[in-house]
């Protein structure tokens, strides 16, 4: 089964300084990672994904996201925050090796960035 | 072009009752997708149509929820009998497919469903 943890609620970062939200993931084989974004009562916003290829995946806002087979992790991050940024953040993945269609995302948790001005 | 509409955004019924909740997807997104979101949890997996047909509804919690598309767009995700642990934020979202299954998927707003 595939799942992914995000391991901190809440992550506090001042205004100017470089983020990162942290993500791990289980999967059996090799994973489809996405992450979004959920501002107040907005649905879901996509940010990037990582499919294949280049382990250093570059999405909107600025942000970016590093993909580590070997730590089985994928964190986002951001060189300098902005008040703006601060929202609640999700990890998803998906197995393709799962057959038939079973196309879903499984989320994490997620987890709170506030940006202190 | 227009996002993921979902209506209606806020829902309250008693408990017992029937609730209809509605999603109107991306035009020409054939995939269409439900998720169920609790308090300070992720979204979580309900069911997922390619086109008219339910692929995967493996995710609904009991049969008292049902889901159709009957016209390969709008959907209607139905609660039977509700009950007070059904309270949640009811998430739709879509993606093209079908030829690749990494596409991303854009989700609407939302509905609150709070069942009294």
């Amino acid at each position: 089964a595939q799942s992914v943890a995000q391991p901190e609620d809440q992550v506090n970062v001042a205004e100017g300084n470089p983020l990162t939200v942290k993500c791990t993931y289980s999967v059996s084989g090799n994973p489809y990672l996405f992450w979004y974004v959920q501002y107040p009562n907005r649905g879901l916003q996509f940010l990037l994904k990582y499919i294949t290829g280049d382990n250093l995946v570059k999405g909107s806002y600025g942000f970016e996201a590093e993909f580590n087979k070997s730590q089985t992790s994928f964190h986002l991050k951001k060189p300098s925050a902005l008040v703006s940024d601060s929202a609640l953040y999700f990890c998803a993945v998906r197995d393709p090796r799962v057959p038939g269609s079973a196309r879903q995302l499984t989320f994490g948790s997620g987890t709170q960035l506030t940006v202190l001005p | 072009g227009a996002g993921v509409s979902q209506t209606p955004s806020n829902k309250v019924t008693e408990k017992g009752k029937y609730v209809e909740l509605r999603c109107d997807p991306i035009s020409g997104h054939t995939a269409l997708y439900w998720y169920r979101q609790s308090l300070g949890q992720g979204p979580e997996f309900l069911i997922y149509f390619q086109g008219t047909g339910a692929a995967d509804d493996s995710g609904l919690p009991n049969d008292r929820f049902f889901a159709v598309r009957p016209e390969g767009s709008v959907s209607t995700l139905k609660i039977q009998r509700t009950e007070r642990g059904d309270s949640a934020v009811y998430l739709c979202a879509s993606s093209l497919t079908v030829t690749s299954d990494y596409n991303e998927q854009f989700f609407g707003p939302g509905t609150r469903l709070t069942v009294l």
